[in-house]
């Protein structure tokens, strides 16, 4: 099984609202990945977990807040957004850093395309 | 610092030309890995290809072919006979090789959108 799996697909909030994002994978990785990416620009890292902690946070706002329940799931809590963090939200996938696996290409689910209104 | 650059905005072919995207890398690591992905319309970014630093030999699989040179800091992506399901944006991406302390940060280039027309 190579796929990432992302629900929703779709989701408009308001800015008050609160909303999770989840990904899902089942290939056995140890790295997880989200990425946010706007119309025409390529995807920006925001938060990466390998082996289920937390190692790379890119200074994204709190009101992001990312969640590793265990080695198959990932989560993005979603509280307080703004007009501006609409865009699509990518979740990703790799063998971790020691798994001495080969390479660390990352494969990608099909997104959350989110509407803060 | 890493950096890729796709200077190439966007392209378009007719079905069946052959198409070119070039893609230039500027890092400091004697190891690194070279990506290349495809985004259709469908907003999905597709894995197509690894290229480890120490491999500079040439990868063809069907119609997309590969050229990595690292004489020039290039690694462009080739691909022949285009067709309209070819249409996509496509992104070339470098990050360090396991091990390092920024594992799994992708340095994306701005990606080169490609139309096939009919």
């Amino acid at each position: 099984d190579t796929e990432v799996t992302q629900t929703p697909k779709h989701l408009v909030m308001g800015m008050t609202n609160k909303k999770s994002l989840k990904c899902e994978q089942h290939m056995g990785h140890r790295a997880m990945y989200w990425y946010k990416q706007k119309a025409k620009k390529p995807p920006e890292l925001m938060f990466v977990y390998s082996y289920e902690k937390l190692s790379i946070n890119e200074s994204v706002p709190s009101r992001f807040s990312p969640e590793c329940p265990n080695s198959s799931l990932l989560n993005l809590h979603l509280h307080a957004l703004q007009p501006e963090d609409s865009a699509l939200y990518l979740c990703a996938s790799s063998h971790g850093a020691w798994d001495g696996l080969g390479g660390n290409e990352q494969f990608f689910g099909p997104g959350t395309r989110l509407t803060v209104l | 610092a890493q950096k890729v650059t796709q200077a190439q905005t966007e392209i378009s072919v007719v079905e069946k030309e052959d198409v070119t995207l070039d893609c230039v890398y500027e890092t400091r690591d004697t190891t690194y890995y070279l990506f290349w992905y495809k985004q259709p319309p469908s907003g999905e970014l597709v894995f197509l290809i690894r290229r480890n630093s120490f491999d500079e030999q040439n990868e063809i699989s069907g119609r997309y072919s590969w050229n990595f040179q690292k004489s020039t800091s290039s690694f462009n992506f080739t691909i022949t006979a285009s067709q309209v399901v070819d249409s996509a944006v496509y992104f070339c991406a470098l990050s360090e090789a396991p091990g390092g302390t920024s594992y799994g940060k992708l340095t994306f280039g701005q990606g080169t959108i490609l139309t096939v027309h009919p």
